[in-house]
């Protein structure tokens, strides 16, 4: 079955580092993607990695992929107030030609 | 220029009214989809379509038809509108299903 969880909320003071976790059931999954959405906004790909990878780093951002344990985290270093959004844990199932299915959103709190 | 464009950002109507929404997107892409975003901003795909397949989410109403008058577009048509429809509707593409790039979203409220 497709189920993918994240936790709701995570809170970090700036200039910390932001670990959000994500959990996923379906071992076929191809890729895995974190997305980010800020208030009334659209969603903003933020970073993808495909199954057969490890890791994968892109600036302030790294992403951690364990197959065995189907445990996917995103890093963000050196956390900024601009960082403050919804972000959504994301696997492509099929190729993805059933669309993604998402998990339910980590709502990042940055305190000063 | 956006990538992926919906219209309009905000849709306020009646229960019971027939209603569209537009997505364009000038990436080329083969693939677009229309996603659903509750009110617990929970995310699930409705449709996903290219111009050979239409996968339909079985958890999607008939109510609901995604309509394509050529690959750059796929418009959402929902009939007969019910409250619980309220939510924002996200349109999406993709190259080969890879990398899927959002619109801005629908804003619908059913009253």
């Amino acid at each position: 079955g497709e189920d993918v969880e994240q936790s709701l909320f995570l809170s970090v003071r700036e200039g910390d580092s932001s670990v959000i976790n994500c959990t996923y059931t379906d071992s076929s999954s191809t890729y895995l993607y974190w997305y980010k959405q800020e208030p009334g906004a659209g969603l903003q790909l933020l970073t993808y990695i495909f199954s057969n990878m490890d890791m994968k780093q892109d600036q302030r951002l790294t992403v951690l992929l364990n197959k065995k344990d189907k445990h996917l985290s995103l890093r963000i270093a050196d956390t900024q107030t601009g960082d403050s959004a919804i972000y959504f844990c994301a696997e492509s199932i099929r190729g993805g030609a059933d669309g993604l299915t998402f998990g339910k959103g980590t709502h990042l709190i940055i305190q000063p | 220029d956006t990538a992926v464009s919906q219209t309009p950002k905000y849709l306020v109507t009646q229960m019971g009214n027939d209603k569209s929404i537009k997505c364009e997107q000038n990436l080329g892409h083969d693939t677009m989809y229309w996603y659903k975003q509750d009110s617990k901003k929970f995310l699930k795909i409705m449709f996903s379509y290219n111009n050979k397949e239409l996968i339909i989410n079985e958890t999607v109403p008939n109510r609901f038809s995604p309509k394509s008058p050529d690959k750059a577009h796929l418009n959402l048509h929902i009939n007969s509108l019910e409250l619980g429809d309220s939510a924002v509707y996200f349109c999406a593409s993709s190259q080969q299903t890879h990398e899927q790039y959002f619109g801005p979203g629908t804003r619908l409220t059913v009253t």
